[in-house]
């Protein structure tokens, strides 16, 4: 994996289903992994910062994986909302920040 | 409101001319990141400046420069400007480079 790349493109769930999506990045010179929500037509806003193997972050029903050993981290949504509709955006955090395509969710009533 | 001022908030402009982007980072942040979002594009990262000095540049075009001044606001400015070069700019700061960078609402460039 040379940049980050995310699965699926877009996802769409019914509400109060639970959904996870998937961020690959480069496995070597880790330093940080960072997840956002992207609104349309706002900006994006930060959910999690991760930085250690293993680590586990909780936010209300979403909560992120990391493993660093293998360059993968999954976000996970629990009973899926409408409000939960919006693009999410991991960023793989080295000398820069980038960004991957996101995985849009749409949450259907 | 995440701190992140950006201006214009929207700009059009026909193509061969030259703007300038304008972007005041959170107080106390030291670092400012340059996205473009065009259509169906996620977000590209163009540059990245720390405390006046580059750090980090991306997919930025030859057209296309910014700096960062002494008061830690930083400017993009794209020239001989295309229709191509239409899209959402997003400027970012944060404290610094390793910590969750916070974004400005964005300018829309229209290049007609």
């Amino acid at each position: 994996i040379l940049n980050v790349e995310q699965s699926p493109q877009s996802l769409h769930v019914q509400e109060g289903d639970s959904t996870n999506f998937t961020c690959s990045f480069p496995s070597s010179n880790f330093y940080a992994l960072h997840w956002y929500r992207w609104e349309t037509a706002k900006s994006p806003e930060a959910l999690f910062v991760m930085t250690l193997n293993g680590d586990e972050k909780k936010k209300g029903r979403i909560s992120a994986t990391l493993n660093t050993k293998e360059g993968y981290s999954y976000l996970y949504i629990k009973g899926s909302q409408p409000e939960d509709s919006a693009t999410y955006l991991c960023a793989y955090n080295n000398n820069d920040m980038r960004f991957g395509a996101g995985t849009r969710l749409t949450v259907k009533p | 409101d995440s701190g992140v001022t950006q201006t214009p908030k929207h700009l059009i402009t026909a193509t061969g001319q030259r703007v300038t982007l304008r972007c005041s980072p959170r107080s106390g942040d030291l670092s400012v990141y340059w996205y473009q979002q065009s259509l169906d594009q996620g977000l590209q990262f163009l540059i990245q400046y720390y405390n006046g000095e580059e750090r980090a540049k991306g997919n930025i075009l030859e057209r296309f420069s910014a700096q960062q001044f002494p008061d830690l606001h930083s400017e993009l400015n794209l020239s001989s400007l295309e229709l191509g070069d239409s899209a959402l700019y997003f400027c970012a700061s944060s404290v610094d480079g390793g910590n969750t960078i916070y974004f400005g609402e964005g300018s829309w460039l229209t290049v007609v």
